[in-house]
Order: C-alpha cells, then structure tokens, then sequence
C-alpha cells in the first residue's frame, strides 16, 4: 500500500497570501496524484487531478505541481471561502489511498 | 447535471449488517465506475471499494476485503455498499463517487454524494 503523507498537519494564512501545500508518496505514483477539498459541513470535491490539472470550475488561484513522490498544491491568493481542509490521494495502484490532510485556517 | 445520492445509513448493533445505496443521476451510469469513500468522525478519507462500469472489475481497501461487497444495478442507476460483520470503526460517513474515467476507472473522484452516515454501537 502506498502511504501518503501531507505537511504542514495546520496552515494559517492571511487573505490574498500565499499558502503552499505538501504531499508525499511513499513510492512513485507517476503523475497519477489529485487534490480534494473538504469545507466544513460539506462533503469533499475535486480540486486537481493528474497532478496538475484543475478540475471543472476551480479558479486559476488553484495550482498543483510535482511528479513522482512530491507534490505541491498552491493557492495563490488566498480568500476567505478557502477555509478548508485539503487532502492529496495517489490513483497510481491499488488500493487508493489519501493523505491525512492539512487544514487551512484564515489568519 | 451529476448528481450521487446516497441511503441506507443508521445505526446498527456490531456484527450485525447493512445495505447502502447510492442512486445516480445526470450522466450514464453504465459507462462509469463508482468508489465508496469513508470517513469517521472528525478524521481523514479512507478508500473503501471501487466497481467498474459492468461490475467485473472490483477492489477493496484491506480493512472491509470479505466482509463488504459492492454492487451495481445498471438498470436502476444504482451502486450498492453490502456491510457485513460490522464493527465500531466502520462508523463512518460512507461516500459514493464517480471516477473520472469511463469504463474501468483508474482515475480521480469527479463527484461525490453528500453521504450517509452508519454508526455502529451496541
């Protein structure tokens, strides 16, 4: 089973920052890595797939880059409904599996 | 547009069992795969089961293999969760989602169900 791992666990950001993201595989998943947000009360939706395409409707704010076992998900400018917690999952084999997720305060 | 409703959750003594459903809308049915995704209170997403588009192609997560079975009824556009010798850390809020891929899957989860929750007390 491939372990996913995220950092950091807790990110707190001011509105219209930056906030870096963080995602490891514990093998290479190629480029077969997507990232999920969750906002609270909510079930979760897909943000990026194959590592760094945007899924329908997700601004351009939204970005994932890396390849292999490291990979990155940047909010450029961060707003106020971004207030989430982010989780990355590797499609690469079987089983499928996710991240712990990082949950992204609004400082 | 898609839409992935999910049923069947309650609250259910240990060992005993339960069936969930999860009724889809808005795309074919038939051409798609379909994942049941967990998540217990306050914690992460656990990958639960994943169906191809005909049911011939299935996999598991370790923690359910023997004691749940996925199904699917392409005439009524419904994915079914068959839960059986239950336990308390299958309490959860059971998730269908669609991958992104036709056929046999191998994707990312594009849309996902708003959940049903089964908790499992004595």
């Amino acid at each position: 089973e491939i372990v996913m791992t995220q950092s950091p666990a807790t990110l707190s950001v001011s509105p219209g920052e930056r906030a870096i993201l963080s995602c490891r595989a514990s093998q290479s998943v190629s480029s077969k890595l997507a990232w999920y947000r969750q906002k609270p009360g909510q079930a979760p939706g897909l943000l990026i797939y194959d590592t760094s395409t945007r899924a329908t409707g997700i601004p351009a704010r939204f970005s994932g880059s890396g390849s292999g076992t490291e990979f990155t998900l940047t909010i450029s400018s961060l707003q106020s409904e971004d207030l989430a917690v982010y989780y990355c999952q590797q499609y690469d084999n079987w089983p499928l599996t996710f991240g712990p997720g990082t949950k992204v305060d609004i400082k | 547009q898609v839409q992935l409703v999910e049923s069947g959750g309650g609250v259910v003594h240990p060992g005993r069992s339960l069936r969930l459903s999860c009724a889809a809308s808005g795309f074919t049915f038939s051409s798609y795969g379909i994942h049941w995704v967990r998540q217990a209170p306050g914690k992460g997403l656990e990958w639960v089961a994943f169906i191809g588009f005909d049911g011939s192609n299935k996999y598991y997560a370790d923690s359910v293999k023997g004691r749940f079975t996925i199904s699917r009824d392409n005439s009524k556009n419904t994915l079914y969760l068959q839960m059986n010798s239950l336990r308390a850390e299958d309490s959860a809020i059971y998730y269908c989602a669609r991958d992104i891929l036709s056929s046999d899957g191998g994707g990312s989860l594009d849309h996902w169900g708003q959940g049903t929750l089964v908790t499992v007390s004595s």
